[in-house]
């Protein structure tokens, strides 16, 4: 079956870092990108970064608000990509999700068709 | 990049036709194709309908299409159904490398 599955979240403190990871099968890994999206309670849809494939030398990008804390990294040999998340804050509490863009080519990997169903990140002191 | 402007909220009967409009500015939206939309409906992922501002992946219904013009795309659904109800994102290349996406929109069918 193709999907995404992620995990890793869960209750942190402000200031404290977690760990997502988003594990893929059904397709192949190695030739796609991997976008984290965020989602709020009750609230909008947030791009939070991208990792592209080897194609791409594992390209990252962030937006500003999580750039230099947040850190997408990917293991070929678990068809899993990662998001380190650090120096958290309340307004980072979200559903995380990842997602597959329908190519790694030409920087056209912005169109995502394969989300997983994501993974609550609750933070709170 | 700020996020792109959405309506809030779009109403309409069954077998009407809306239109949701995403405004962004001549560095996102109006620079690049590099457009999408996505539905969304409670407690559940986000589904692509619309990529490159026009195109429908497979199995997504062609009651839906989009359309861009300057800096604003738009998403039609023409004959509203019930199970259009949900919550509509636009979602766009905004250069170095990131992405921005709209607000949302809640669509209500009457």
């Amino acid at each position: 079956e193709v999907q995404l599955v992620e995990s890793g979240g869960g209750l942190v403190q402000p200031g404290g870092s977690l760990k997502l990871s988003c594990a893929a099968s059904g397709f192949t890994f190695t030739e796609s990108a991997i976008h984290w999206v965020r989602q709020a309670p009750g609230k909008g849809l947030e791009w939070v970064g991208r990792i592209r494939s080897r194609f791409n030398r594992y390209e990252t990008s962030n937006p500003a608000s999580v750039r230099g804390r947040f850190t997408i990294s990917r293991d070929e040999s678990r068809s899993t990509a990662f998001l380190q998340m650090d120096s958290l804050e309340i307004e980072d509490a979200a559903i995380y999700y990842c997602t597959r863009p329908t190519t790694d080519v030409d920087n056209h990997d912005w169109f995502f068709d394969l989300w997983g169903r994501g993974t609550l990140v609750t933070v709170s002191s | 990049q700020s996020a792109l402007t959405q309506p809030a909220s779009v109403s309409g009967s069954p077998g009407q036709s809306i239109t949701i409009s995403c405004t962004g500015t001549s560095t996102n939206v109006g620079k690049y194709n590099l457009l999408s939309w996505y539905q969304q409906h409670p407690g559940r992922a986000p589904k692509l309908i619309i990529y490159e501002v026009s195109e429908r992946p497979s199995g997504v219904s062609n009651r839906f299409s989009g359309s861009k013009s300057g800096n604003t795309a738009s998403l039609t659904i023409s004959g509203l159904h019930t199970e259009d109800e949900g919550d509509y994102y636009c979602f766009s290349y905004a250069r170095n490398n990131v992405g921005v996406f709209g607000g949302g929109t809640k669509v209500t069918v009457l």
